[in-house]
């Protein structure tokens, strides 16, 4: 079967980094996406894998090992506005299907 | 750029009529349109994938008798919710692929369904 899996909540402090981790299995898989999702608002591009390897972008940087089947998101220097939801989606198949994880909701406190 | 907008972006309706959902690209041509759904604090559910002038292929467990999906042209996708209840009652979001990076997806900004 088809399974992304990522923690539910985490907490952080301002200025802090913090990871979220994401492991997945889905056949015919074809690159990793994270996502951010603020409430009540559609998700916004973070980052694309396909590689293995180190992906940085600005404060957000994710990494992939396709041979451990796992994904994670570092967030650095975080802001009060990082706090959303964050959304690990594999994509697999002929069309390009997006999988998507249960999502991450970090709080970040002052 | 990729711009997707969703039209409209908030609807209530009674139970038992019909609502029709537009998704379009504005600045670029989309291979594939997707349609998910996503209720309070769950992740998004593919519904749907979508390829102009083809039938869209829809998940298990999606009545394709009642989420009518139209690709009409390389800009434009609808979703018709036909005789809606109060289950229907989500957030109904869309997202296109570029003909020239067919890996990401774009999403709008999301329809909220309530059905009375």
């Amino acid at each position: 079967g088809q399974n992304i899996d990522q923690p539910t909540e985490m907490t952080a402090t301002e200025g802090a980094i913090v990871q979220i981790n994401c492991t997945y299995q889905t056949s015919g898989f074809n690159g990793l996406f994270w996502y951010q999702q603020h409430a009540g608002e559609a998700p916004t591009f973070l980052s694309y894998n396909v590689l293995d390897g180190l992906e940085e972008k600005g404060r957000f940087s994710s990494f992939l090992s396709r041979s451990k089947g796992y994904s994670y998101l570092l967030l650095k220097e975080l802001q009060m506005k990082d706090s959303a939801s964050y959304l690990c989606a594999a994509i697999s198949g002929g069309y390009n299907k997006l999988i998507f994880g249960a999502g991450t909701r970090l709080a970040v406190h002052p | 750029g990729a711009v997707v907008s969703q039209h409209p972006s908030w609807v209530i309706c009674k139970s038992g009529t019909s609502v029709k959902i537009e998704c379009r690209s504005l600045d670029f041509q989309a291979t594939t349109m997707f349609w998910y759904r996503q209720f309070p604090k769950q992740s998004l559910m593919l519904m749907a994938t979508s390829n102009e002038g083809s039938k869209a292929t829809y998940e298990q467990g999606v009545e394709k008798d009642k989420f009518l999906i139209n690709h009409a042209s390389l800009t434009l996708s609808t979703l018709t919710v036909t005789s809606a209840h109060p289950e229907d009652s989500s957030f109904y979001i869309c997202s296109a692929t570029k003909l020239s990076l067919q890996e990401t997806q774009y999403f709008g900004p999301g329809t909220r369904l309530l059905v009375l």
